[in-house]
């Protein structure tokens, strides 16, 4: 058990429509950081906070955005969403940025 | 910005066996470099690091890796593969003074018995 936690693990939903992934990273980590894993993009970093402050950005799509909150949770919100956006979300956490990243067990958006 | 290669999609090994899972990586500063293993339907899960010191790094579940700074490889190793080792594994590097880590495209390692 990674200690981090994704919730919800399934989320099946419509073209068009708005969804929101949320994180609990493990206690003690400061930095939040989001991926998306499809077959054919492989694993792609999207955006990292570190104490509710956004630390880095990678390939994150104007339609998507994320926050994180005094509690140290993360949420990714994803709007739009069209069939393309279908993936598995990892959510991982850290102490710092030189530090290992620890995984959730992601959440599995499906478009229909 | 850094970049980080796995040339091999599919690695193929006997139980017993050593294996070695490639890894090439590109950064302008001091890289950070990182192994996972990603098991089916679970996050990825942290296998070992390197970021300063030997260049001969051991981590989880009799796995280790070695630095090699003039051919900018961190390749993965195992003396003995086990069926259990069958995953994907990822490579990962990151710069210093970078936050953005960059994972390679993933190997799957299939260890036959």
């Amino acid at each position: 058990d990674s200690g981090v936690t994704q919730t919800p693990k399934h989320l099946i939903t419509a073209t068009g429509q708005r969804v929101t992934l949320r994180c609990s990273p493990r206690s003690g980590d400061l930095s939040v950081y989001w991926y998306q894993q499809s077959l054919d993009q492989g694993l792609q970093f999207l955006i990292q906070y570190y104490n509710g402050e956004e630390r880095a950005k990678g390939n994150i799509l104007e339609r998507f955005s994320a926050q994180q909150f005094p509690d140290l949770h993360s949420e990714l919100n994803l709007s739009s969403l069209e069939l393309g956006d279908s993936a598995l979300y990892f959510c991982a956490s850290s102490v710092t940025s030189n530090q290992p990243q620890h995984f959730g067990d992601g959440t599995r958006l499906s478009i229909l | 910005a850094q970049s980080v290669a796995q040339p091999e999609d599919q690695v193929n090994v006997a139980e017993g066996n050593p294996l070695t899972v490639k890894c090439t990586y590109s950064v302008s500063g001091n890289p950070y470099l990182f192994w996972y293993v990603q098991y089916p339907n679970r996050g990825l899960q942290f296998l070992l690091k390197y970021i300063t010191g030997d260049n001969l790094v051991k981590g989880s579940y009799g796995f280790e890796a070695e630095f090699n700074k003039s051919q900018t490889s961190f390749h993965l190793k195992k003396p003995s593969a086990l069926v259990s080792d069958s995953a994907l594994y990822f490579c990962a590097v990151r710069e210093n003074n970078n936050n953005d880590m960059r994972f390679g495209a993933g190997t799957r390692l299939t260890v036959k018995p």
